[in-house]
């Protein structure tokens, strides 16, 4: 099986600028969860999806968003892009839950400057 | 809310030496736990979690509900051992809950 992939790898904004990152997740898998890592605050949760559905939500302001489409494939969109958004975003998809194991994908860099 | 806590950053030890990573956490309920790690230019992968007992790569981690830990312990380290390690948790409650990381920990093992 196919891991799952992130598009784009990198990316380099400006402030005010927005993103959207696409993920695709493992075939058969229909929970798609999405997470911010930096240094400073580690693995951060911004939200899973489940059969185009917003199931969770961390605690992000709503400049970040996200989607799921029928296929399973999620994007995530950033607007407004500030310094602080500069992060590797990290995309995980499981079959029904994220009590179950998460598979990662390599995640997308964004710097933002 | 939920909290999982690695109370250090770095740790270093030599090949052969026995390893503990610590990891509390704070929860009212029965949550799932799980070890992630991350070698180098590595994906983010799951380790163990508690529910299966397993030993994985000669890893072994112990839910101790009274002290609210996962400590994560092998009794002779490897080289390859060196990794970033996340303990994560996710409460029992059905799908509609999700998985909280703590910050991690660096696993040095040196020659």
């Amino acid at each position: 099986k196919a891991g799952v992939t992130q598009t784009p790898r990198y990316l380099i904004k400006t402030r005010g600028q927005q993103v959207t990152l696409s993920c695709s997740p493992i075939s058969g898998h229909r929970s798609v969860s999405w997470y911010q890592q930096t240094p400073g605050q580690g693995l951060q949760f911004l939200f899973e999806y489940f059969s185009e559905t917003q199931r969770n939500k961390g605690n992000f302001p709503g400049r970040f968003s996200g989607r799921q489409f029928s296929n399973s494939r999620s994007e995530m969109n950033v607007s407004t892009l500030e310094l602080g958004d500069s992060a590797l975003y990290l995309c995980a998809s499981s079959l029904l839950s994220s009590q179950e194991t998460q598979y990662f994908g390599p995640g997308t860099r964004l710097l933002v400057l | 809310a939920q909290r999982v806590t690695q109370p250090e950053k770095l740790l270093s030890v030599f090949k052969g030496a026995p390893v503990e990573l610590k990891c509390n956490y704070s929860y009212s309920g029965s949550p799932e736990l799980f070890w992630y790690v991350q070698y180098s230019r590595q994906r983010l992968q799951l380790l163990l979690r508690h529910i299966s007992r397993e030993s994985i790569k000669g890893f072994t981690a112990d839910l101790n509900k009274g002290e609210t830990s996962f400590h994560l312990k092998k009794p002779f380290a490897q080289e390859e051992d060196s990794a970033m390690y996340y303990c994560a948790l996710s409460p029992n409650t059905g799908a509609n809950s999700k998985l909280t990381f703590g910050k991690g920990i660096t696993l040095s093992v040196r020659p």
